[in-house]
């Protein structure tokens, strides 16, 4: 079935470092792609979003592309902020077999940023 | 109130207790959710609700009951539940089965 593979956290960073969080998966069909925020306290928000390959989905300074030769929608932002700790979540959507949709979450990985 | 809103947001129950959870959502969307997040595990969707008929149940025990009154809300009725129950639970809420789903801030539950 679907699935989605992303890197364990936490992921310890300074202020202004590059950010790249891994996210790979597997699916049937054509899935649209996603990455959700959760900060604390808080449920998750969409972050970014990608529908078909080679689109790059882009919010607040993070980006990632969608990459069907290496089945990948990796997390990157130049330079991260305090405010960016988080924990980070890769989702997928794909049609199901009975024509719903159906969204695969991740682990999520839980970033923090250093002062 | 906007967007989806939980309550209570945090609760502490027996093994032999029962409670309901509460969710509401304030933007028109016809379709809801039930998700349990734990630590270290994906989210697990539990129940889909899509204008106010239950569409999945993920092999969901039975100690656990949802109910969708009308397609503003949503509550899981919990029973009996067991220590390894304990987790966040979050409601969420999207136009159609179709659209990104967006979410409550959760309900933390802890069984004893």
């Amino acid at each position: 079935g679907d699935s989605v593979t992303q890197m364990e956290g936490p992921v310890t960073l300074s202020e202004e470092a590059f950010l790249t969080i891994n996210c790979t998966y597997t699916a049937t069909g054509y899935p649209s792609l996603f990455w959700y925020v959760q900060y604390p306290g808080e449920g998750l928000q969409l972050l970014l979003k990608a529908t078909k390959a080679d689109d790059k989905g882009s919010n607040k300074g993070f980006e990632a592309t969608y990459r069907k030769e290496t089945t990948s929608f990796h997390l990157e932002k130049g330079s991260v902020q305090v405010s960016d700790s988080a924990v980070y979540f890769c989702a997928l959507s794909d049609r199901t077999t009975s024509g719903t949709y159906k969204y695969i979450f991740g682990t999520g990985t839980r970033l923090k940023v250093l002062a | 109130e906007t967007g989806v809103t939980q309550t209570p947001r945090h609760l502490v129950m027996g093994m032999t207790n029962k409670k309901s959870l509460k969710c509401e959502q304030h933007l028109g969307h016809n379709a809801m959710y039930w998700y349990k997040q734990s630590a270290k595990k994906p989210l697990e969707l539990m129940f889909v609700y899509s204008l106010e008929e239950r569409v999945e149940n993920n092999s969901v025990p039975s100690r656990f009951s949802p109910e969708c009154p009308n397609s503003s809300h949503l509550f899981l009725h919990l029973h009996t539940l067991q220590p390894e129950d304990s987790a966040l639970y979050l409601c969420a809420s999207s136009q159609d089965q179709q659209g990104s789903p967006f979410f409550g801030p959760g309900t933390r539950l802890t069984v004893l």
